[in-house]
This record gives structure tokens, C-alpha cells and sequence, in this order.
């Protein structure tokens, strides 16, 4: 079974609009971890945001936030007010610990094009 | 400035030649990694190291290898036996909170 799941191979999103990013996980472990990366056309991996299996809050980073359904192993991202900066693809990822190793499991990926 | 360097940021190689890709970290982390990314997809890990002289392999590491001989240095061999080398390499290391840490990638071509 895929650890991680992003079903939105494509994404368009009007300029200072709100866009979803959806990510789900499969885990058996109560301690995981959940991150977000950006990787513009450059192909360097931008870490975005980070969400613990046992924080209460959504995690926010300033226009980035992360609506996490435990129960639902749900991850998803939330950029507010797009800008045209944000065209890139978009990589959730879960942390799992293995023998005392953090091993990274990285989803296929969501292009968004940020439109004007 | 922390971080993490690659070299070179483009290679190309002849079929049958070894090829080392460099990756160095300045940012005192323990652990180092080593992906492969192939076009439209996701990160696949190919090796790993949690301390020096130590490393383990990943999902993928036929046709590669790897040493750990200074904590700051991770170089990442891919050698003849990898039939299907052309990708983006990218390094990373992870940090007091367990995040990630990436380095700028390097891009192999297979001539």
C-alpha cells in the first residue's frame, strides 16, 4: 500500500485565491510525523510546514496551513491568497521511525499553476 | 550560511563509467540521505546514514554506492551496474526537529 497519496497530479489556481492540496497517509505507528515541501522548476526541495501526529492544532507557517484529520489520516495543504510564485510542484511527505532511524516516505506530487 | 552543497549540478556520463556525485553538509546533522527523483514523480530513497561509518540501504540502492568518512561528507557512486542512471539526485540530512534538509540536486544524463 502507498504510504502517501496526493490524487491531484495538476492543479489551477486563480492569482490571491485560496487552493487545497490533498494528501493522505497510511501509518500503523501513533508517532509520525507530516511535512510539506515546494520544489519550483529549480528542482531544490522548499520545506513549507510540519505537522506532528500528536499536535491538537493545525500547524501554520504565515499563507500555509495544514488541516490535519487524524482520524481520516488526512494532510492537506492550504495556501491562501496565491501568488504567482507559488507555480511549482508540491510534495507531501510522512516521517515514520525505524530502528531509531527517521525514514521519509515522499507522495508523486501536485503541479499548481497559480493563473493572473 | 548552513547548508547543504551538491556538486556538480549537472553530469553526464558514458554508459559503463562510475560517476560520484559529492554532497557536504555544514549543518552538524548526523543523518544523511541520498534520493532519486525520476520526472513527475515523488522521492525514492537510495541510501542512508544515521553516524559516520555507518550507512544502510534503501528502497532502491542497486547500482549505487556510498561512504560515510566524515560527518560533513556523503558522496553517492553510481556505478555501471545501474542500467537506468538518468535522473535528479538530490541529498539531504535531517535536523533537530526532524525535518528534512535538502541540497540543490544534481542532474545525471546517461550519454
Amino acid at each position: 500500500a502507498q504510504k502517501i497519496t496526493q490524487t491531484q497530479p495538476g492543479m489551477f489556481v486563480q492569482e490571491k485565491e485560496a487552493v487545497t492540496l490533498d494528501c493522505t497517509y497510511d501509518t500503523s505507528d501513533p508517532s509520525y510525523g507530516l511535512f510539506w515541501y515546494k520544489q519550483p522548476s529549480s528542482g531544490e526541495m522548499i520545506f513549507l510546514i510540519y505537522q506532528g501526529s500528536y499536535d491538537q492544532q493545525n500547524a501554520t507557517e504565515g499563507r500555509y496551513s495544514l488541516n490535519f484529520q487524524k482520524a481520516r489520516k488526512s494532510a492537506n495543504l492550504v495556501i491562501s491568497a496565491s501568488q504567482l510564485g507559488d507555480s511549482a510542484m508540491y510534495f507531501c511527505a510522512m516521517r515514520e521511525v525505524k530502528y531509531n532511524f527517521n525514514k521519509f516516505y515522499f507522495g508523486s506530487g501536485t503541479k499548481l499553476n497559480v493563473k493572473p | 550560511d548552513g547548508g547543504i552543497t551538491q556538486s556538480p549540478k549537472y553530469l553526464f556520463r558514458k554508459e559503463g563509467q562510475n560517476v560520484t556525485l559529492s554532497c557536504e553538509q555544514n549543518l552538524n546533522h548526523d543523518a544523511m540521505y541520498w534520493y532519486r527523483q525520476d520526472p513527475g514523480q515523488g522521492l525514492r530513497l537510495i541510501y542512508y546514514s544515521q553516524i559516520v561509518n555507518d550507512f544502510q540501504k534503501g528502497d532502491i540502492a542497486e547500482g549505487y554506492s556510498v561512504s560515510r568518512e566524515k560527518k560533513e561528507s556523503f558522496p553517492l557512486t553510481v556505478t555501471s551496474a545501474q542500467k537506468n542512471p538518468t535522473a535528479f539526485y538530490l541529498c539531504a540530512s535531517t535536523g533537530l526537529y526532524n525535518e528534512q534538509f535538502f541540497g540543490p540536486g544534481t542532474r545525471l544524463t546517461v550519454l
